[in-house]
């Protein structure tokens, strides 16, 4: 029973092209994100939604599109593939409130390589 | 930009010794949280704690945290060779559970 999942786990792309990775959350969370893992593990978030509403935007070239059709679906698409885009792309998701703080579930990652 | 750093950057020790990882930080918080990645792997939550918390345990584990000095450490009791993995602080500064990521922590136990 995969609690946050996406799809695909590895994708190689040439630079110009333009793609998606899909993500699902089956644990009924309101919240959902996306994070990139580069090279050095390093992880930085890059985009959250609270039900459907985009909450927080990082620094991300606008290349990098994300959508959520509604609460348990995330999804990122990237245009115009550069070498740097280059990472693991991780998907989270989250309970969200005032009164209380909470862990977030990640999905096992996309591998992207742009070539 | 980059709130927490983890040290040592790389840990290697024997089974049934402990692992100590620290994390330190440079703003205020509101709750701080450890995760686990295995190789290959996504990331696993392993404990929070809140800004107004020094200490929580989770069977081995144990957290601790000092306001103060901006700064958590992660105490891992009786490694396993299981628990060979990179170890992950991740600070909260409050509202829409913006996680800023440390550089994390390879943790290696050898059996």
């Amino acid at each position: 029973d995969t609690a946050v999942s996406q799809t695909p786990k590895y994708l190689v792309t040439q630079m110009g092209n333009d793609k998606s990775i899909k993500c699902e959350q089956n644990l009924g969370h309101d919240t959902m994100y996306w994070y990139k893992q580069d090279s050095k593990k390093f992880l930085k978030i890059m985009f959250s939604y609270n039900n459907k509403e985009l909450i927080i935007n990082e620094t991300v070239p606008n290349r990098f599109s994300p959508k959520s059709p509604d609460k348990a679906h995330l999804n990122l698409h990237i245009n115009s593939l550069e070498l740097g885009d280059s990472a693991v792309y991780f998907c989270a998701s989250s309970l969200r409130d005032s009164m209380r703080f909470y862990e977030q579930y990640f999905g096992p990652g996309t591998r992207l390589t742009v070539t | 930009s980059q709130q927490g750093e983890e040290d040592p950057q790389a840990l290697s020790i024997q089974e049934g010794e402990n692992a100590t990882m620290n994390c330190s930080y440079k703003t205020s918080i509101n709750n701080l949280q450890w995760y686990r990645q295995n190789s290959g792997r996504g990331l696993v939550h392993l404990i929070l704690i809140r800004s107004n918390e020094r200490e929580k345990h989770s069977g081995r584990l144990r957290v601790t945290l000092d306001t103060s000095k901006k700064s958590s450490s992660l105490l891992i009791t009786a490694s396993r060779a299981a628990d060979t993995a990179s170890y992950f602080c991740a600070t909260d500064r409050g509202g829409y559970n913006k996680l800023i990521f440390g550089a994390g922590t390879r943790l290696a136990v050898h059996p």
